[in-house]
């Protein structure tokens, strides 16, 4: 079936770095952007980062802009969200998602319409 | 940036009422590129509503949207139980911003 399986949380340091990935299965994967998406304990979402069908170009939010670097490889379905210099304010669950496709020279958008179970990222010393 | 600014904060109603939920953009959202999630304790958000009034699939004909430009309004008719949740929108016409949600409470 059509999922994606976030994968990379855990517990890091103020400062630190931690490589979150996102896989894919069951729909054609090298025609979507992918998003992340995160969410501070009892917080409301936040998107985070997007990275185009082809990996040729990534947008972030300001307050991950210079820390935080998406890439993807499409032979594998998987999407990386490399994350440097972690501050306490990073501390999440990190969702990946797809939202709008590129397909014959046209591009649709229908929302975020699958998303991941979220992996958890908590920065403490 | 487009700041997306939701009301009310938290609603509580009873079964079988109707709840108007608002989302207002600080710009006009490019075609209508608006989207309603619904994000219950413990899960990823679901995809409700996208381009301001198209249903995602499976979604009960009891949910549904409207609005233009900056004002959005997603409308739950005959509310059940299980509509407790805390409900987003999404404008992706200009990059990407979230509402801060408002809180649905079941009486």
């Amino acid at each position: 079936q059509v999922q994606l399986v976030e994968s990379g949380g855990g517990v890091v340091q103020p400062g630190r770095s931690l490589r979150l990935s996102c896989a894919a299965s069951g729909f054609t994967f090298s025609i979507y952007a992918i998003h992340w998406v995160r969410q501070a304990p009892g917080k409301g979402l936040e998107w985070v980062a997007v990275i185009s069908s082809d990996g040729g170009h990534a947008h972030y939010a300001d307050s991950v802009k210079g820390r935080f670097t998406m890439s993807r490889d499409n032979s594998k379905n998987t999407v990386d969200l490399q994350m440097n210099s972690l501050r306490a304010e990073d501390t999440a669950v990190y969702y990946c998602g797809r939202l709008g496709y590129c397909s014959g020279g046209s591009c649709h958008y229908y929302g975020m319409d699958v998303w991941g179970q979220g992996t958890t990222v908590t920065v403490s010393s | 940036e487009i700041v997306v600014t939701q009301s009310p904060g938290t609603l509580s109603l009873s079964p079988g009422e109707r709840a108007t939920l608002s989302c207002r953009a600080s710009q006009s959202v490019s075609n209508n590129r608006l989207a309603w999630y619904q994000q219950k304790p413990g899960q990823a958000p679901r995809l409700l509503i996208y381009g301001a009034s198209s249903r995602a699939t499976g979604v009960p004909d009891r949910f549904s949207g409207s609005g233009s430009g900056t004002d959005f309004t997603l409308t739950i008719s005959r509310l059940e139980p299980e509509d407790s949740a805390v409900y987003y929108c999404q404008q992706y016409g200009y990059l990407y911003s979230f509402g801060q949600g408002t809180k649905l409470e079941i009486k």
